[in-house]
């Protein structure tokens, strides 16, 4: 089992690009969530997932979008890349709201906007 | 809402020396509890949970933590610490029986010297 699956692992930026981070799981897990950590400031939930088709926001949505087309993918768009999105990305997942599983979360996206 | 609150930024500490984590939380429901650790370079690890039942909880690595609900709090504790537990730690929380997210605390740096 690959469990989460993020790539690529790191990335530079010029203020104004676009990029999509991936995240994979195989684990037949319904939900899944996107997080950026930020030195001192612990995770930030910026959307999350219930199932394919399903997403919303959350704590830190703008400048970010997703989609959920399969069970299995999530990934995480970045239209005009600022420097404000320097960090690092994480996405997680987890089978249900039975969360006597906790959260299995990807190695992370390092990513520097210049 | 949910919230957790990690007072100690940073705790140093030498090895075989024993720790302990501060972790406190806040909500007007009940809530399960966790702790991951962060690695250097690495995605979140699970190293135990706090679902129901007895209070004090064991988990990976020879950490625990006790539930105190009148304090609101979840601390973790290790009797002896070890070079290799040089890691971030992070307490969050969930509202319980519900599709909700997990909340993080800020994280707590344990470094470890000889």
């Amino acid at each position: 089992n690959a469990g989460v699956t993020q790539t690529p692992k790191f990335r530079i930026l010029k203020i104004g690009q676009s990029m999509t981070l991936q995240c994979a799981q195989d684990m037949n897990h319904n939900y899944m969530y996107w997080y950026r950590q930020d030195p001192g400031m612990g995770l930030k939930l910026i959307y999350y997932s219930v199932g394919a088709g399903i997403t919303d926001k959350g704590e830190v949505p703008n400048g970010y979008n997703v989609s959920r087309s399969t069970t299995e993918d999530f990934p995480l768009r970045l239209e005009l890349a600022a420097p404000s999105q320097t960090s690092v990305y994480f996405c997680a997942s987890t089978p249900s709201f039975e969360i006597n599983y906790g959260y299995t979360f990807g190695s992370g996206t390092r990513l520097t906007v210049v | 809402a949910q919230s957790v609150t990690q007072l100690d930024s940073q705790v140093p500490v030498f090895e075989e020396a024993p720790v302990e984590l501060r972790c406190n939380y806040s909500s007007s429901v009940s809530v399960y509890l966790f702790w991951y650790v962060q690695y250097p370079n690495q995605g979140l690890q699970l190293l135990l949970k706090y679902l129901s039942g007895s209070t004090l909880v064991k988990g990976i690595n020879g950490f625990e933590a006790e539930f105190n609900k009148s304090q609101t709090s979840f601390h973790l504790r290790k009797p002896s610490v070890h070079i290799s537990d040089t890691a971030e730690y992070f307490c969050a929380v969930i509202r319980t029986g519900t599709a909700s997210k997990l909340t993080f605390g800020t994280g707590t740096r344990l470094q470890v010297t000889l």
